[in-house]
C-alpha cells in the first residue's frame, strides 16, 4: 500500500520561501509522477505541477511558473515543494499526490498525502 | 488551458436519493482522461472516478460516471448518510491537471 507522508504546518513571512517535503512508502517510487495540489482556505483544488522522479524534469501550471520549483530524491522516495515570493494568497493547504498510470506526467491521483498548511503572515 | 465548470454549486439532497453532479469542459477532454474526487471536511480528496467511467478500488457501485469529449456526469444512485461531501472533476488530457471548482451535496 503507498503511503505518503508530507512535512509538518509552516508560518512564513510574505517575500520568503517554503519547502513542502513529501515521503513516500510502498509501491515503486521512481517511475510515478508526483504532482502538487493547493487548497485555499474554503476554496477548490488548484493543480500547481509534478514531476516523474526517474526523469527528474517537472512541468508546472502556468500560474506558479518561476514560483514554484519541484525536486524528487530517489534515494529518500522524497519529493519536495518549493514555493518563492511567498504572499498571503499563498495560504493554503498543500497536497502531495501520485498519479495511478505509471510513466504518466499527468494522470488521475490515486495517493495523497495528508496535507501540509502553510501560512503566510506577517 | 481547459477550464471545468461543475454544476450545480449545492445540492441539497435527503439520504436514499439519487444525487446527478456535472462536469463540463471548455474543450473536449482527450480519451475521456476525467476523473473525480469526493473530500470531507478536513481530509485530503479521494479518487472515486478516472477514465470518466471507471471505479478506483474500494468505491461502492452506487457511483458511476459517465460521459465523453466536454460534458461528464457523477451520478450516486442513493445517497447514504458517507455521501455528504463536497466533489470534485479532474481533467488529465493536457498536460496539466485541471479541476472544477466543486459540487457540494448537502443533508436537505
Amino acid at each position: 500500500q503507498v503511503q505518503l507522508v508530507q512535512s509538518g504546518a509552516e508560518v512564513k513571512k510574505p517575500g520568503s520561501s517554503v519547502k513542502v517535503s513529501c515521503k513516500a512508502s510502498g509501491g515503486t517510487f521512481s517511475s510515478y509522477a508526483i504532482s502538487w495540489v493547493r487548497q485555499a482556505p474554503g476554496q477548490g483544488l488548484e493543480w500547481m505541477g509534478g514531476i516523474i522522479p526517474i526523469f527528474g524534469t517537472a512541468n508546472y501550471a502556468q500560474k506558479f511558473q518561476g514560483r514554484v520549483t519541484i525536486t524528487t530524491d530517489e534515494s529518500t522516495s522524497t519529493a519536495y515543494m518549493e514555493l518563492s515570493s511567498l504572499r498571503s494568497e499563498d495560504t493554503a493547504v498543500y497536497y502531495c499526490a501520485r498519479v495511478g498510470e505509471e510513466m504518466a506526467t499527468i494522470s488521475h491521483f490515486d495517493y495523497w498525502g495528508q496535507g501540509t498548511l502553510v501560512t503566510v503572515s506577517s | 488551458e481547459i477550464v471545468l465548470t461543475q454544476s450545480p454549486g449545492t445540492l441539497s439532497l435527503s439520504p436514499g436519493e439519487r444525487a446527478t453532479l456535472s462536469c463540463r469542459a471548455s474543450q473536449s477532454v482527450s480519451s475521456s482522461y476525467l476523473a473525480w474526487y469526493q473530500q470531507k471536511p478536513g481530509q485530503a480528496p479521494r479518487l472515486l472516478i478516472y477514465g470518466a467511467s471507471s471505479r478506483a478500488t474500494g468505491i461502492p457501485d452506487r457511483f458511476s460516471g459517465s460521459g465523453s469529449g466536454t460534458d461528464f456526469t457523477l451520478t450516486i444512485s442513493r445517497l447514504e448518510p458517507e455521501d455528504f461531501a463536497v466533489y470534485y472533476c479532474q481533467q488529465y488530457g493536457s498536460s496539466t491537471g485541471t479541476f472544477g471548482q466543486g459540487t457540494k451535496v448537502e443533508i436537505k
